[in-house]
């Protein structure tokens, strides 16, 4: 039973445009919602979160959309670079639970 | 923000064997966590690491497998016993220090079971 799902294993994005990769969840006790980056041989690194009071958090390039009344959430990127190419991770957690539930991941690759 | 030193970074093993992973933050952490990532696939929670009692396992995984030591807020090890192929997996500790805040993660140890 996945309760976060990444439905695109991959995406591919010209350098300078916007890079959206989506994350559906399927439980309602969720309200805490992250993205990681995970290159090659290195563990996975912290980018950017959101609180389920929330409907959009931006750190530089970097927004986060949530949609509650969908269950959705998405990461935007903009613009898109040729080092965002890695693969991405949405991860959520329930309320009073430390537990981060991961999803399968997207492979993102930005064309120079 | 916390560091993770992860070690080994990865090793090949004979079936049979155990490996004892080691997991070392720079700060004390309330919470310790060990995940699988089996090729092409997501992180896989194993089990939440409890300093002073026994681990808390998800569902699929149990101690005689994988069993966890958390002897102090800032150490974990994770052992992989009797290991097969089937083991063969980054395994990734992991370390939050409250909720509603990020997880910071080892670089993870890359295990190979011959």
């Amino acid at each position: 039973d996945q309760q976060v799902k990444q439905n695109s294993p991959s995406l591919s994005v010209q350098e300078g445009r916007i890079s959206i990769l989506n994350c559906d969840y399927t439980n309602s006790m969720f309200d805490y919602f992250l993205w990681y980056k995970k290159y090659p041989a290195e563990g996975p690194t912290f980018l950017i979160s959101i609180s389920s009071i929330k409907d959009k958090n931006e750190d530089g390039r970097f927004t986060v959309f949530l949609n509650k009344s969908a269950k959705h959430l998405s990461l935007h990127i903009v613009p898109s670079q040729p080092g965002d190419s890695a693969v991405y991770f949405c991860a959520a957690s329930a309320q009073s639970s430390y537990k981060l539930i991961f999803g399968s991941g997207t492979r993102l690759l930005v064309r120079p | 923000s916390a560091v993770i030193s992860q070690k080994p970074s990865r090793d090949i093993c004979q079936r049979g064997t155990s490996l004892t992973i080691q997991c070392q933050v720079d700060s004390q952490v309330t919470m310790m966590f060990w995940y699988r990532q089996q090729p092409g696939q997501s992180l896989t929670l194993i089990a939440t690491a409890n300093q002073g009692s026994e681990a808390t396992y998800e569902s699929g995984f149990v101690i005689d497998k994988f069993p966890i030591s958390r002897p102090n807020l800032t150490f974990s090890t994770l052992t992989v016993s009797n290991m097969s192929p089937e083991d063969s997996s980054i395994y990734l500790c992991s370390a939050r220090q409250g909720l509603n805040t990020e997880a910071f993660f080892g670089q993870g140890t890359r295990l190979t079971v011959v």
